[in-house]
């Protein structure tokens, strides 16, 4: 069983369009996040749920929304879409009594063209 | 702001060497942590380090950390090509309440026969 499962894996789409990543952890945990690795392989935060309320949000274009359904699952809708929005985007989960490391997915690589 | 910086960011190197990364942080904390990440793969966690002083090892793969001096090390023994993948350490941040992990830019190693 996949811990950490984000769909799709890929994405190609066109400018202006919109579209959405979806994730789901089965490990219990309390926290997830939605973290961007761009070209440069640089990693940086853009969200964090804990049990369903958003907790952290960076500074992100209003474009991004992200939803939590239930504490199992945390999805990102993005509007709009730039070309400066093509990267890889991971979903992680971790649980807030534990050492506070981080389970990754395995990535959904958004390309706009 | 937290940043963290690692040094080098890419690293070429000949199997059977010994080498070491370097992770510096620039504000006070005491959880570090160690990621590996294949070309096209997440990332997967290595090493957790909780406290001052603390060393893990790992087969060819040993992380300590000085949170006095806010530097980490990864310290690779008589590398083997296995072990070719880009390193990210990250630390530990609270962010209005919550807890987020800032990496680093991530040292991209090679190791060649």
């Amino acid at each position: 069983d996949t811990a950490v499962s984000q769909t799709p894996k890929y994405l190609v789409t066109q400018m202006g369009n919109d579209k959405s990543i979806k994730c789901e952890q089965n490990l219990g945990h309390d926290t997830m996040y939605w973290y961007k690795q761009d070209s440069k392989k640089f990693l940086k935060i853009m969200f964090s749920y804990n049990n369903k309320e958003l907790i952290i949000n960076e500074t992100v274009p209003n474009r991004f929304s992200p939803k939590s359904p239930d504490k199992a699952h945390l999805n990102l809708h993005i509007n709009s879409l730039e070309l400066g929005d093509s990267a890889v985007y991971f979903c992680a989960s971790s649980q807030d009594w534990g050492t506070g490391e981080l389970f990754f997915g395995e990535g959904s690589r958004l390309t706009v063209l | 702001e937290l940043k963290v910086e690692q040094n080098p960011l890419f690293l070429s190197m000949q199997e059977g060497k010994n080498y070491t990364i370097y992770c510096n942080y620039s504000t006070t904390s005491d959880r570090l942590y160690w990621y590996r990440q294949d070309p096209g793969k997440s990332l997967e966690s290595l090493f957790v380090l909780l406290s001052n002083g603390a060393v893990k090892q790992e087969g060819r793969l040993m992380a300590s950390l000085d949170t006095k001096a806010r530097l980490s090390t990864l310290h690779i023994t008589a590398a083997v090509h296995d072990l070719s993948a880009t390193y990210f350490c990250a630390v530990g941040a609270d962010l209005q309440g919550a807890q987020k992990l800032v990496f680093g830019q991530g040292t991209r190693l090679t190791i060649n026969p």
